[in-house]
């Protein structure tokens, strides 16, 4: 069973701060890595998906890296605002699943920003 | 969301008794899913569908059955259920027009049902 991990399981910083986390996936058998966005009592949106080494995605003031080789993507949040506290997902998307699209999630970083 | 709609949005029910979830679409994505989300295990697949009378498991199946005889409904049924599948259920199909060539979900609102 292909394991999905992501850390810290949460995090408090202060509007303003920039902050990081991880999500860390088995580097075989990979074929994309997802990342989605998950407010409280709304539903999980498509931030990002990546499938190449070294991948780099922004949006505003969101970006995210992929290193397929060690098994890690890093999700940036650059100046902290209330609005971006959300948890935050990724998904890895294993070769072999085809169109399908059979991800695997994380548990996900809880993200709370201090006004 | 997105044309998914997801019904009932609340439930309770007693242990034993019969549920069925309903996803519809009207996007007609070929690809719709049944995901769980529980604290501490993040979100779940239960079953998925690739098309109508095609379905397969996912992670989590036992104690679940699917069926889709229409490409716009996606039903997730419970025979008899326990306390165990107390949880959040979430339906989703493949595709979004941010993302267009990748096959990113799309999730519904999410129906609540508690096994009392």
């Amino acid at each position: 069973i292909l394991n999905v991990e992501q850390s810290p399981q949460s995090l408090h910083v202060q509007e303003g701060d920039s902050t990081n986390f991880t999500c860390s996936f088995p580097s075989s058998n990979f074929y994309a890595l997802h990342w989605y966005r998950w407010e409280t009592a709304k539903s999980p949106e498509a931030l990002f998906v990546m499938t190449l080494n070294g991948d780099e995605k922004k949006k505003g003031r969101i970006s995210a890296t992929l290193n397929t080789k060690e098994g890690y993507s890093y999700l940036y949040i650059k100046g902290s605002q209330p609005e971006d506290s959300a948890t935050y997902l990724c998904a890895l998307a294993a070769s072999g699943g085809g169109a399908t699209n059979k991800l695997i999630f994380g548990t996900g970083t809880l993200l709370a920003v201090q006004p | 969301d997105a044309g998914i709609t997801q019904s009932p949005r609340h439930k309770v029910t007693e242990t034993g008794t019969p549920v069925t979830l309903r996803c519809h679409q009207t996007e007609n994505h070929r690809y719709m899913y049944w995901y769980r989300q529980d604290p501490g295990h993040g979100l779940r697949l239960i079953h998925y569908s690739y098309g109508v009378k095609d379905t397969d498991k996912g992670e989590v199946s036992d104690g679940y059955s699917v069926s889709r005889s229409k490409t716009e409904d996606f039903l997730l049924t419970l025979e008899s259920a326990t306390s165990s599948q107390t949880s959040v259920y979430f339906c989703a199909i493949t595709g979004s027009s941010a993302f267009s060539g990748a096959n990113v979900l799309t999730f519904g609102a999410g129906s609540r049902l508690t096994v009392l």
